[in-house]
């Protein structure tokens, strides 16, 4: 079988770093995505990760360990708009296997 | 680019009425469309893949004669949810895969369907 795993729920202060955690067990690996989704709307692309080593995109980084099976997506200087639930993904454009989700909470 | 439209956005409808989703790859011919199901607060799953022309792989689990999936060109995809009852009520995500995908953004998505079945 397939599975990633995700903390449920990340609390962070508004301009504080926050790391969002992803292990997966899956057979075969074709790479890491990191997707952002806000309540009510679609899954946004953030970033992907096929070799190891950190992706950076501005305030988002995406890190990945192919020998630890685990990744993360590192958030920066948070905004209260990062509110929203973050999801790892396995695959690629042939089959993308979501995480169980991470819903982050950025208080002011 | 690679803009991919989903209607209706929100549908409510009696219980026993069928239900036609429609995903449409705007700017770019999609070989490959996936249908995703969400519930609230849980993640997106995998419901089926149909490639244009031929007929849809559904996950296990998943009732093809419940959710048709019909992909009859290279720009539309769609799902009817047959005799749909409140069990059904989700959020409906379509995506699609380009003919030559970029190595970063494997599929792109529409932006779903809530669908409310009373």
């Amino acid at each position: 079988g397939q599975s990633l795993e995700q903390p449920s729920e990340v609390t962070a202060v508004e301009g504080a770093i926050v790391q969002i955690n992803c292990t997966y067990q899956t057979s075969g690996f074709y790479g890491l995505s990191w997707y952002q989704q806000h309540d009510g709307g679609a899954p946004t692309f953030l970033s992907y990760n096929a070799l190891d080593g950190l992706e950076e995109t501005g305030r988002f980084s995406s890190f990945l360990s192919r020998s630890d099976s685990y990744g993360y997506l590192l958030l920066q200087e948070l905004q209260m708009k990062d509110s929203a639930s973050y999801f790892c993904a396995s695959g690629n454009s042939y089959k993308l296997i979501f995480g169980s989700g991470t819903r982050l909470l950025v208080r002011p | 680019g690679a803009v991919v439209s989903q209607h209706p956005s929100w549908v409510i409808c009696k219980s026993g009425t069928s239900v036609k989703i429609e995903c449409r790859s705007l700017d770019f011919q999609a070989t490959t469309m996936f249908w995703y199901r969400q519930f609230p607060k849980q993640s997106l799953m995998l419901m089926a893949t149909s490639n244009e022309g031929s007929k849809a792989t559904y996950e296990q689990g998943v009732e093809k004669d419940k959710f048709l999936i019909n992909h009859a060109s290279l720009t539309l995809s769609t799902l009817t949810v047959t005799s749909a009852h409140p069990e059904d009520s989700s959020f409906y995500i379509c995506s699609a895969r380009e003919r030559n995908p970029g190595e970063r953004q494997p599929q792109h998505f529409g932006d779903g369907t809530r669908l409310s079945i009373l």
